[in-house]
């Protein structure tokens, strides 16, 4: 099935730096690549998303880009604020192209 | 965005018990529904995906005899945790597709369960 593998499992960056976590995933059928930030004990939030059909899409302060070919994609954050300290989790669809695989995730901290 | 539900929050249970989790689109019809299982410090990992109408699918090593998903209607599907153990005290998070959305999944605020 779908693996994804996620890099690095801890990010620490000073206020004002960008900050940027990696994953592959291993099937090339995926097409569907979301980006969720977890704060402790709450849901996981959708922060951005990118499709197959794209290679880069931008929302303000995040950006993230695709590479099919090498089967990887990554999260930009750029300025980081003490509120973007997180666990951030990549996801690629499963074979089916139903359900959500996570990557490990990756605890960032941004100090001031 | 579409809104998911879960209940209860939280519970904790004697070893033994069994608990049973219900999960909610509340504003929009869900044919399929997802059950991860997060422990601490660690990623969701999916244990089941949750059919209107039919059967679950589960992950490899998830005991569907253990772990019973009922989707009864297209806004409710339910994990009931049978004979719980210590071990099975983890965060559970149900999230639901909306189609209308494609393919972005949506939430719930998951169910923190303790087993004693």
């Amino acid at each position: 099935g779908e693996n994804v593998e996620q890099h690095p499992s801890t990010l620490s960056v000073q206020e004002g730096d960008s900050a940027v976590i990696k994953c592959t995933y291993s099937d090339s059928a995926s097409n569907y690549f979301p980006w969720y930030k977890q704060e402790l004990g709450k849901r996981p939030q959708l922060i951005i998303d990118i499709r197959s059909n794209v290679g880069e899409k931008k929302d303000q302060r995040i950006a993230v880009t695709l590479n099919k070919t090498a089967k990887h994609f990554s999260l930009h954050i750029t300025e980081t604020q003490p509120e973007d300290s997180a666990v951030y989790f990549c996801a690629a669809l499963n074979q089916a192209g139903t359900a959500l695989i996570f990557g490990k995730g990756t605890t960032l901290s941004v100090s001031s | 965005g579409a809104v998911v539900s879960q209940h209860p929050s939280w519970v904790i249970c004697k070893s033994g018990t069994s608990v049973k989790i219900e999960c909610r689109s509340l504003d929009f019809q869900a044919t399929t529904m997802f059950w991860y299982r997060q422990f601490p410090k660690q990623s969701l990992m999916l244990m089941a995906t949750s059919n209107e109408g039919s059967k679950a699918t589960y992950e490899q090593g998830v005991e569907k005899d253990k772990f019973l998903i009922n989707h009864a209607s297209l806004t409710l599907s339910t994990l009931t945790v049978t004979s719980a153990h210590p071990e099975d005290s983890s965060f559970y998070i149900c999230s639901a597709r909306d189609w209308t959305s494609h393919n972005e999944q949506f939430f719930g605020p998951g169910t923190r369960l303790t087993v004693l």
